[in-house]
């Protein structure tokens, strides 16, 4: 069935690091991701997405990567900072319709 | 613009008993959602609206209800709460239907004991 799960719950960076979350999905069909960003107490908030027609796609200090031969998405973050200490969830979209079937979630730790 | 806003922030609500969780966004969305959260857990969709007057059943609608009378407003029911219902819900909106436009709110926090 239809799923998107985390390799690792938890990351713990230096500061100044680069950070790589990931992410594995099983339903090939679904042709639109997005990664966010969950800080404790707060709802999410939308950081990058990415098509399946993409491979890469780069932000401020955030890229996503997708592999669609494994099925594998994964959020990097480059010079880690401390308030990028939350939890990151990828979430994945198939098709026209609402439905965006979330994974479990990363918590990632930034060392000061 | 306040953006998504969400009341309660948190309730504790005995078995049988009834609640409705508020939301509202200033921002002229056209959809809107309403999803739960339980701990260390992604979000499910519970119900979503694409406009006033019309609503639509999500990921996990049992036990809950909607309605859409503004564009503004979309209250979420509980009619006969139950634990399993034990979660945190947020509500978000967005000005299309691209789901990476979705604007989050704060979360209630509901306790159903």
């Amino acid at each position: 069935g239809e799923s998107v799960g985390l390799h690792l719950p938890t990351l713990s960076v230096q500061e100044g690091d680069n950070s790589i979350i990931n992410c594995a999905y099983s339903n090939s069909a679904s042709d639109y991701f997005i990664w966010y960003k969950q800080e404790s107490g707060k709802g999410p908030q939308f950081i990058i997405d990415i098509r399946s027609n993409m491979d890469k796609r780069q932000g401020q200090r955030v890229t996503v990567l997708l592999n669609k031969t494994v099925k594998h998405l994964s959020l990097q973050i480059a010079a880690t900072q401390p308030g990028d200490s939350a939890v990151y969830f990828c979430a994945e979209n198939k098709g026209s319709n609402y439905k965006l079937t979330f994974g479990k979630g990363t918590l990632l730790t930034v060392n000061p | 613009n306040a953006g998504v806003t969400q009341t309660p922030k948190f309730r504790i609500l005995k078995i049988g008993q009834s609640m409705t969780l508020q939301c509202t966004q200033d921002m002229n969305h056209n959809y809107m959602y309403w999803y739960r959260q339980d701990p260390g857990m992604g979000l499910k969709l519970i119900y979503y609206s694409v406009g006033a007057g019309i609503t639509d059943k999500g990921e996990v609608p049992n036990g809950y209800n909607v309605s859409r009378s503004t564009t503004e407003d979309f209250p979420l029911r509980l009619e006969l709460a139950a634990p399993s219902q034990t979660s945190v819900y947020f509500c978000a909106s967005s000005y299309s239907v691209e789901l990476g436009t979705q604007y989050f709110g704060p979360g209630t926090r509901l306790l159903v004991l």
